[in-house]
């Protein structure tokens, strides 16, 4: 089976405060994405990193996708009330037989307090 | 910009009935995926459409049916709906092939009682 593994599962902080959101795999991924998910609606896509050591940033967000790529990492400076959300990641497996397959992890919960 | 529309948004059913859930797509995608939302558990696939014309399980087939309408549409039925299958649903498509990035509907949200 193949996991999806994300930490912490909610965070609750302060405005202005930093955060780091983590996902992790044994699995290699073709590429990996990260969604934000606010109440009431789809997930909408943040980022896609495809390169091992890959580093993108996104305003006040920092993507990191690890050198093995099985793991990424989501990092905010100064949070902000307006990032408050449900963060996804979802790695992209090849099949054996050709086409990809997603699978997405259970996400972290994040609330910023003004 | 439409992108991805379901319908309904909000669906209360009894154990036993049916119904159909409705998904377009206007960004001309070939791949459309069913997914549910669990507290706790992610997004789970339910059944997907690499193609028009083809269609697949996912991780959590049981109790659902789909058809690809068409390249715009591709809906879920649930047969006999039971309160297993209460829970948040979202259609989803992307190009397809290498590009899997998604672009979500709003979700209906079901209730089985």
């Amino acid at each position: 089976t193949q996991l999806l593994e994300q930490s912490p599962q909610f965070l609750s902080i302060q405005e202005g405060e930093n955060l780091t959101v983590y996902c992790n795999s044994s699995s290699v991924f073709s590429s990996l994405q990260w969604y934000r998910q606010e109440p009431g609606e789809g997930p909408v896509l943040l980022v896609t990193v495809v390169t091992g050591g890959e580093v993108k940033k996104l305003k006040r967000l920092t993507f990191q996708f690890g050198d093995a790529r099985k793991d990424s990492s989501l990092h905010i400076t100064a949070a902000q009330p307006g990032d408050t959300g449900l963060y996804l990641c979802a790695g992209s497996l090849g099949y054996h037989t050709g086409g990809f397959k997603t699978i997405f992890g259970a996400g972290t919960r994040l609330f910023v307090k003004a | 910009n439409a992108g991805v529309t379901q319908t309904p948004k909000f669906q209360v059913l009894k154990t036993g009935q049916s119904m159909t859930l409705q998904c377009a797509q206007d960004m001309n995608h070939n791949s459309m995926y069913w997914y549910r939302q669990d507290p706790g558990m992610g997004l789970r696939l339910i059944y997907y459409s690499a193609s028009e014309g083809t269609t697949d399980k996912g991780e959590v087939p049981n109790g659902y049916n789909v058809s690809r309408l068409n390249k715009r549409e591709f809906s879920l039925r649930l047969e006999s709906a039971a309160p297993s299958q209460t829970s948040v649903y979202f259609c989803a498509s992307t190009m397809g092939g290498w590009n899997t990035e998604a672009f979500f509907g709003q979700g209906t949200r079901l209730t089985v009682v």
